[in-house]
């Protein structure tokens, strides 16, 4: 079953706020929200998570909706070396690192 | 910085032989993965392991077995390998919690003839 629905594509232009979405309408209680990110013949980087509160570190922005069923990964200034593949994933806190990933946004960042 | 190291980025080999895919990890990490990639299908989990000689099937463990002897590495084995196996394969590692923070390798693409 998928956990979480995220669009196939979106572009951003350079120097502009990438706001990707992720739909997760059946989060449970303990599970968490993580973002990572695939570029072009690289392993999948971690990029952030988040429970219920907003979470910002050096790389991007993680806002979600109050009843937890969507949130938001923001790239507050995209540059040429952000396209990649962004996964969203849920996952329970306590269920070691087993994750899943889906299809993912594929994000090019247009000059 | 954490490094995950795989032995190989290209691998070519023939049907019937036996393949092995190294990786390992400078972190001390208890986690490690592997995983395979394939157009259309994203990344699918093969085989984990949560602790030395220890070892957990994934969703396609089919075809694939693992050993993990020492901590730091985790290697994957194609008993015999067979033109399905072609793909692109994953290794990670991670500490568990929370932070969920996996470390991925560069990856080893395995193209079977």
């Amino acid at each position: 079953d998928a956990k979480t629905t995220q669009p196939p594509s979106m572009d951003c232009a350079e120097g502009r706020a990438a706001n990707l979405p992720c739909n997760h309408s059946t989060i449970s209680g303990n599970e968490y929200v993580y973002w990572y990110r695939q570029i072009h013949s690289q392993g999948p980087q971690y990029i952030i998570h988040g429970l219920k509160n907003n979470e910002t570190n050096e790389m991007a922005s993680l806002i979600i909706t109050e009843d937890r069923k969507s949130s938001t990964l923001i790239l507050p200034h995209a540059t040429l070396r952000d396209t990649a593949v962004y996964y969203c994933i849920v996952r329970p806190f306590n269920y070691g690192q087993n994750f899943v990933f889906g299809p993912g946004t594929r994000l090019s960042v247009l000059p | 910085d954490v490094k995950v190291t795989q032995s190989s980025r290209y691998l070519v080999k023939r049907t019937g032989e036996k393949v092995f895919l190294e990786c390992v990890q400078d972190m001390d990490h208890e986690n490690m993965f592997w995983y395979r990639q394939d157009p259309g299908l994203g990344l699918r989990l093969i085989y984990f392991s949560y602790d030395v000689k220890m070892k957990e099937k994934g969703d396609i463990p089919e075809g694939y077995s693992v050993s993990r002897e020492k901590k730091e590495r985790f290697s994957l084995i194609l008993e015999s390998a067979s033109t399905n196996q072609t793909s692109m394969y994953l290794c990670a590692s991670g500490t568990g919690g929370a932070s969920g923070e996996l470390f991925f390798g560069e990856g080893s693409r395995l193209t079977v003839l």
